[in-house]
């Protein structure tokens, strides 16, 4: 399976636990992104990475959260003191830049869904 | 500001009836691209389609047709001849020049009856 995959596909944690998820894009894909979705939303974006980079930032990831790529292949999302409201599917898409400079498609995974109790 | 509405929240439909999803969006870009993503009840999100800003040919895929109209803001997405397996959220998103961030609407879901 050549598709982005993440870990682990859900969570479950008492509230002021810390959290890491893991995501492996697709193997020659340069971006990498990380969304949030809750109930009855569309994903919501969240940060991305162009190889070990992280170039963006929403306003969305508050000081608890952070995201490394270190080597440009798979990412980490850490949650830390987590709160009932970080409860979401977090989702990872990677995609590749074009030697022009476009953009291109996003692939998404599978997600992992947090539960905070 | 960049925005996609998709006003229908759910629609419902018989087995074979054609369906359309509207999507208006909203950017100052004069470069930007659209897309429609299929969420089935696993969750994962799947990529059906892309469209450039400067193209805007109609795309059809087997039952799957796309109408793109710069004057109005607007890409729907028609089935025709929908099936069981249709049923899912549907996602339109939207991305700026560099395109680095999808600005995603609400979905609309679609149930397909038997």
């Amino acid at each position: 399976d050549t598709g982005v995959s993440q870990d682990p596909r859900h969570k479950i944690t008492k509230r002021g636990q810390n959290v890491t998820f893991r995501c492996d894009p697709i193997s020659e894909h340069n971006r990498l992104y990380w969304y949030r979705q809750t109930l009855g939303q569309g994903p919501e974006f969240l940060t991305y990475f162009q190889n070990e980079a992280q170039l963006e930032k929403s306003r969305l990831l508050s000081d608890r959260f952070s995201a490394e790529r270190p080597k440009g292949s798979f990412s980490t999302l850490e949650i830390q003191r987590t709160e009932q409201g970080d409860s979401a599917m977090y989702l990872c898409a990677s995609s590749s830049i074009t030697d022009r400079g476009t953009q291109e498609t996003q692939y998404f995974g599978p997600g992992t869904r947090l539960l905070v109790l | 500001a960049q925005k996609v509405t998709q006003a229908q929240t759910e629609i419902s439909v018989v087995e074979k009836e054609d369906v359309t999803l509207d999507c208006v969006y909203e950017t100052r870009d004069t470069t930007y691209y659209l897309f429609w993503y299929k969420q089935p009840p696993s969750g994962e999100l799947v990529f059906l389609i892309r469209r450039n800003s400067f193209d805007e040919q109609n795309e059809i895929s087997g039952r799957y047709s796309w109408n793109f109209q710069k004057s109005t803001s607007s890409f729907n997405f028609t089935i025709t001849a929908s099936q069981v397996v249709d049923s899912a959220v549907y996602f339109c998103a939207l991305a700026g020049t560099g395109g680095f961030k999808t600005i995603f609407g609400a979905g609309t879901r679609l149930f397909v009856k038997a």
